[in-house]
């Protein structure tokens, strides 16, 4: 079974402080995503990475970057924390070559609060 | 572009009753669509997907969807609810089959009474 993780289910931080979400998938997939949760607004895509070192913002990039150094790991950075980056965000991979299209696999999420 | 509307953001059901969640879409191509579902606290699992080939989609734990192009519908079903489906839906739409991006309706929370 493919498995995405996250480093973090639940995450308290400060206003203005810099914080970092870790996600690692283990089936050698070549597209990762963050996203984010809120209520009523379903998920939304704040970056994907299509490969190692290459990103492409999706609708809402503004306040995040991102980083990929190896196929598995996607981190999702918030530079300086601001309260209404209090969310669920989900991570997710997907495979060029599966043959499920474009299928995509979710992590457990990480709800992180800022103070 | 691709859109989705959940036509309903709270859907409750009694025990052993029909489940029908349903879902609109628009989309200049052809479409792929899926249906996740979220239980509390974790993260979206994949019920089914629609990819061009049957109109019919038959997906796990007993749902199914079916495609209308005319109506651009992709509702969601199931016969008999159990206690374990209460959780929340997303009706999702990728604009081909060779699209990365997926955009999500808002989610319908359904809720089943014992």
């Amino acid at each position: 079974d493919v498995k995405v993780t996250q480093s973090s289910r639940y995450l308290v931080k400060r206003t203005g402080e810099k914080v970092f979400l870790e996600c690692v998938q283990d089936m050698d997939h070549e597209n990762m995503f963050w996203y984010r949760q809120d209520p009523g607004l379903g998920l939304r895509l704040i970056y994907f990475s299509y490969d190692v070192k290459m990103k492409e913002k999706g609708d809402i990039p503004e306040g995040y970057s991102v980083s990929r150094e190896k196929k598995e790991r996607f981190s999702l950075i918030l530079e300086s924390a601001s309260t209404n980056q209090t969310s669920m965000y989900l991570c997710a991979s997907s495979s060029l070559t599966s043959g499920a299209y474009n299928e995509q696999f979710f992590g457990p999420g990480t709800r992180l609060t800022v103070l | 572009a691709q859109s989705v509307t959940q036509l309903d953001s709270h859907v409750s059901v009694s025990e052993g009753t029909p489940v029908l969640l349903r879902c609109n879409y628009s989309s200049s191509y052809s479409p792929s669509l899926f249906w996740y579902v979220q239980h509390p606290n974790k993260g979206l699992q994949l019920l089914l997907k629609y990819t061009s080939a049957a109109t019919l989609v038959k997906g796990i734990n007993g749902f199914e969807a079916e495609f209308k192009k005319s109506e651009t519908s992709f509702h969601l079903t199931k016969p008999s609810a159990h206690m374990s489906d209460a959780a929340e839906y997303f009706c999702v739409v990728s604009e081909t089959t060779n699209d990365y991006k997926l955009s999500f309706g808002a989610g319908t929370t359904v809720t089943v009474r014992a």
